[in-house]
């Protein structure tokens, strides 16, 4: 079993619709929890960071973490074509590794 | 805008070949990065190097990887001798250590081992 487990998709929405990504993880020791967003043959780009539990707001984004459930979600609000693309979830320990551990990814199109 | 930046972008090569790889880190970064990207396994850690030193690259096939720091302004990943399992995207990144640990990616370099 994977550390961190995302559900591929793909996934398709209308524009305009609110948009829920998720990600389990196994590592109680995770603390920090990233979103990269990857447009197609580009390289990941960091969406939301959070740290510990609780919610994130930037814009249309809302970032929220459980760790009582080890469970993270990205949420997209009014959603856009230009938000097509793949999601990555991210996560690391508190200690000094700069590690990431990735998940594989969500495949998103929001259609016009 | 600074950018991290990989040479080639794509690369095409006959099994048994050896395949360079270079990145130039942002400009200040002190933490490099090399990553391998499959459809099946995602995104894996392959080695990361902090002040040009290597820290882990227990992710890295001993046999036939090796990655390096030249320089402050440079890291190399070689694969010899390729395998057609070895293709895959490779993308470096770049950061400075900090509490989000903000990692920047380069382009990544696309490459098929026939």
């Amino acid at each position: 079993q994977k550390e961190v487990e995302q559900d591929p998709g793909p996934l398709s929405v209308p524009e305009g619709a609110i948009v829920s990504l998720n990600c389990t993880y196994s590592n109680s020791a995770f603390q920090y929890f990233m979103w990269y967003r990857q447009y197609s043959r580009k390289g990941p780009e960091l969406l939301m960071y959070t740290y510990s539990s609780g919610n994130k707001e930037d814009g249309r984004f809302t970032a929220q973490v459980d760790k009582s459930s080890k469970y993270i979600s990205l949420f997209i609000r009014d959603s856009q074509p230009s938000d097509s693309a793949t999601y990555l979830c991210a996560m690391k320990g508190g200690g000094a590794t700069n590690k990431l551990i990735f998940g594989t990814g969500t495949l998103l199109a929001v259609q016009p | 805008d600074a950018r991290v930046t990989q040479t080639p972008r794509h690369k095409v090569t006959e099994m048994g070949q050896e395949v360079t790889m270079r990145c130039q880190p942002i400009l200040g970064h002190n933490t490099v990065f090399w990553y391998r990207q499959t459809m099946m396994q995602g995104l894996e850690l392959l080695a990361y190097f902090r002040n040009r030193a290597p820290l882990d690259d227990s992710g890295m096939p001993k046999d036939r990887f090796s990655a390096e720091m030249p320089d402050a302004t440079l890291a190399t990943l070689k694969i010899q001798p390729s395998e057609p399992r070895d293709s895959a995207v490779y993308f470096c990144a770049s950061g400075f250590r900090q509490i989000t640990d903000t990692q920047y990616f380069g382009p990544g370099t696309r490459l098929t081992v026939l």
